[in-house]
């Protein structure tokens, strides 16, 4: 069964550093999407992605972060200083095309555990 | 998106029938009612998607009563890897092509021996 994959599993930085955070979606999906889960705390949505830009973002999506598709197979996960706040898991997302005839299932990667000291 | 309002935790036996209700006072025309489930460090998981009446997959069913105002997932015999969270999220899912999955607190079951 195709997965999302998601790399690292576990990134540790310092504080004011950037990461990247990267993924692999499902190879025919079209629509990818960013999400976060501060621990203990529900899924938060970040930003959606579509045809090489953003679709739609969430207030915490600031200038901080960004999303980029830089070949035909991996979505990255930018942010450029870290902030200790920034401390999540955070988990890719990918889904098929939508349309009448079928609806859009998310399918989630297994999540990188960001740990900002 | 419509807001849910959903039990914070159930516990259950083994074997048992779990039934988690969500209430969805302002469900729109156009929205989809879809439950995910989430393992502790795992991404969620999507179960089951309904628009009315009844819905059933290999892994649970759906049952939406007429006015859509709730919905209610039903697990049959669960087992200890069925201990998880289950979210309850109503929204368009034609709209714009995509749907912003936007994620309550929900229902943390816990499967008892």
């Amino acid at each position: 069964e195709p997965e999302v994959t998601q790399t690292p599993s576990h990134q540790v930085t310092q504080m004011g550093q950037e990461v990247i955070l990267r993924c692999v979606p499902i190879s025919n999906h079209l629509y990818f999407y960013w999400y976060r889960q501060i621990l203990g705390q529900k899924v938060e949505f970040l930003v959606s992605f579509y045809n090489n830009e953003i679709s739609e973002k969430s207030e915490i999506f600031d200038d901080q972060f960004s999303v980029e598709r830089p070949d035909g197979s991996n979505f990255t996960l930018k942010i450029r200083s870290t902030k200790l706040e920034d401390s999540a898991m955070y988990f890719c997302a990918s889904s098929e095309s939508g349309g009448a005839s079928s609806y859009n299932e998310q399918f989630f990667g297994p999540g990188t555990r960001l740990t900002v000291l | 998106l419509a807001k849910t309002t959903q039990p914070i935790s159930m516990d259950s036996y083994e074997g048992q029938e779990v039934n988690i209700t969500c209430s969805h006072n302002n469900i729109a025309t156009n929205d989809y009612i879809t439950w995910y489930q989430q393992f502790p460090s795992q991404g969620p998981r999507f179960i089951i998607q309904g628009y009315k009446t009844k819905v059933t997959n290999e892994v649970a069913s759906l049952f939406i009563p007429a006015d859509r105002k709730s919905s209610t997932l039903s697990l049959p015999r669960v087992s200890l890897s069925d201990t998880a969270v289950y979210y309850c999220l109503v929204g368009d899912i034609f709209s714009g092509g995509y749907q912003k999955v936007t994620f309550g607190t929900g229902t943390k079951l816990q499967v008892i021996p």
